[in-house]
């Protein structure tokens, strides 16, 4: 059964660090790796949607990376800023041989505040 | 484009009534998945359609159902609601199938419903 885990669960920065969230899972048979950010009780934004076999993505001042044999994704986002402050969600869908299953399993998500 | 559309927003039904939730996919995707999202239990997944199939389903108890229509838009039904079906109820839909892009999942606003 997939597994995964978000470090850390809450986050404080002041605006302009740079931070990183951390996402690990338990199967590396992932199709692919998606990160989003919710806003309070909002639906979900995608972020960035990392196939199986890349390394890294990049959307402006955010980038994703994934290391599927360690079972480990990151998401660096630079220059933060208090517009950020959301929870960011990790979420892996499982596959194989180049085949996706629908379901994704999510992260319990890292709650980032960005203070002025 | 208009994104996934979820009605309605807000819900409050009593214990052992019965519920239907509608979503209606961005246009041209395929796929649509629901979700539970409560504070302990995070996001699951309930199920996912593709082209009015059911192609996944999560560990839910048999009150709760699916269903897709040939124009993709999808309903849930949950029957004999307890207290702990309180939750954000989100839709998600994807293009479904082909490249692994499409496989990028776009969720709706959800559906807030409280059961008293």
């Amino acid at each position: 059964k997939q597994e995964v885990t978000q470090i850390p669960a809450a986050l404080s920065v002041p605006e302009g660090e740079n931070l990183v969230l951390n996402c690990s899972f338990t199967d590396s048979a992932i199709y692919n790796l998606q990160w989003f950010r919710q806003d309070p009780g909002k639906g979900l934004t995608s972020l960035l949607l990392i196939q199986s076999s890349q390394r890294e993505q990049t959307s402006g001042r955010l980038n994703a990376s994934l290391d599927k044999s360690s079972g480990r994704s990151t998401l660096y986002i630079a220059a933060s800023q208090p517009g950020d402050s959301a929870t960011y969600l990790c979420a892996v869908r499982r596959g194989a041989g180049g085949t996706s299953y629908g379901k994704l399993t999510f992260g319990q998500g890292t709650i980032l505040t960005v203070h002025p | 484009k208009a994104g996934v559309t979820q009605t309605p927003r807000y819900l409050i039904k009593t214990r052992g009534q019965q519920v239907t939730l509608s979503c209606s996919p961005i246009s041209g995707h395929r796929s649509v998945s629901w979700y539970q999202q409560t504070p302990g239990q995070g996001l699951q997944f309930l199920f996912e359609y593709f082209s009015e199939t059911q192609r996944n389903k999560g560990n839910f108890p048999g009150r709760f159902s699916g269903r897709q229509f040939s124009n993709s838009r999808s309903e849930m039904n949950v029957s004999t609601l307890e207290l702990g079906d309180s939750a954000l109820y989100l839709c998600a839909s994807s293009l479904g199938q082909g490249a692994f892009m499409n496989t990028e999942a776009f969720f709706g606003q959800g559906t807030r419903l409280t059961v008293v």
